[in-house]
């Protein structure tokens, strides 16, 4: 079965302790992508990659890291997570680079940063 | 970069009804355009699509019309159901920027 699966799904973490998120695909997709959704602003794109070792910022990367050494995984770090980095962070996969391929979702991560 | 904005943000309709929700982008490079539906706490699943040398595509009882010369796009659901109750984006891919922007969501509640 065709599944991008992210890891947690929830979790709570104090200010300035290091995270890792993870998201794994088994698609063989080219393109990896994070993005966060916030109440009213939609989803918002903080990093993606087009294939390994080849990442690139989003609209709002600052204070976060993303790593892709294989095709299939591509973790989101927070190196020293803040309060306003609570959201809900979805991973997000597309087959190709090209026209008309829509992103198939992983199932969420809700983080909260006290 | 591109711009889009999505109305309504909240759609309340009957059972049996039909709802629209509207987008609207700023950059004609953007090329192909799909919707995606997130039920609560789930994630967003896309419902359908649309590229740009096509002006509508339907879909059982969902519909996309795309209309380039004025920058708009619109889902159309028919004779609406409780299940169809969710959140929905828009979203335009822009071709030379490779990717994706979302519109803010439109909140539908379809009552029985």
């Amino acid at each position: 079965e065709a599944q991008v699966t992210q890891n947690p799904r929830y979790l709570i973490t104090v200010t300035g302790k290091k995270l890792t998120v993870t998201c794994s695909q088994n698609m063989n997709h080219e393109y990896m992508s994070w993005y966060r959704q916030d109440p009213g602003l939609g989803l918002r794109q903080i990093y993606y990659s087009m294939n390994v070792e080849v990442t690139d910022k989003g609209d709002v990367p600052e204070g976060y890291k993303v790593s892709r050494k294989e095709k299939r995984n591509f973790p989101l770090i927070l190196e020293s997570p803040s309060p306003n980095q609570t959201s809900l962070y979805f991973c997000a996969t597309r087959a190709g680079t090209g026209l008309d391929y829509g992103y198939t979702f992983g199932s969420g991560t809700r983080l909260t940063v006290v | 970069g591109e711009n889009v904005e999505q109305h309504p943000s909240t759609l309340s309709v009957q059972e049996g009804d039909s709802a629209v929700i509207k987008c609207t982008y700023s950059d004609s490079a953007s090329n192909y355009f799909p919707w995606y539906k997130q039920e609560l706490g789930k994630r967003p699943q896309l419902i359908i699509d649309i590229r740009s040398n096509v002006g509508e595509k339907k879909d059982q009882r969902i519909a996309v019309t795309l209309n380039k010369t004025a920058k708009h796009f619109s889902l159309h659901i028919t004779e609406t159901q409780p299940e169809d109750s969710a959140v929905y984006f828009c979203a335009a891919h822009l071709y030379n920027f490779n990717k994706f922007y979302f519109g803010s969501g439109t909140k539908l509640n379809v009552k029985p």
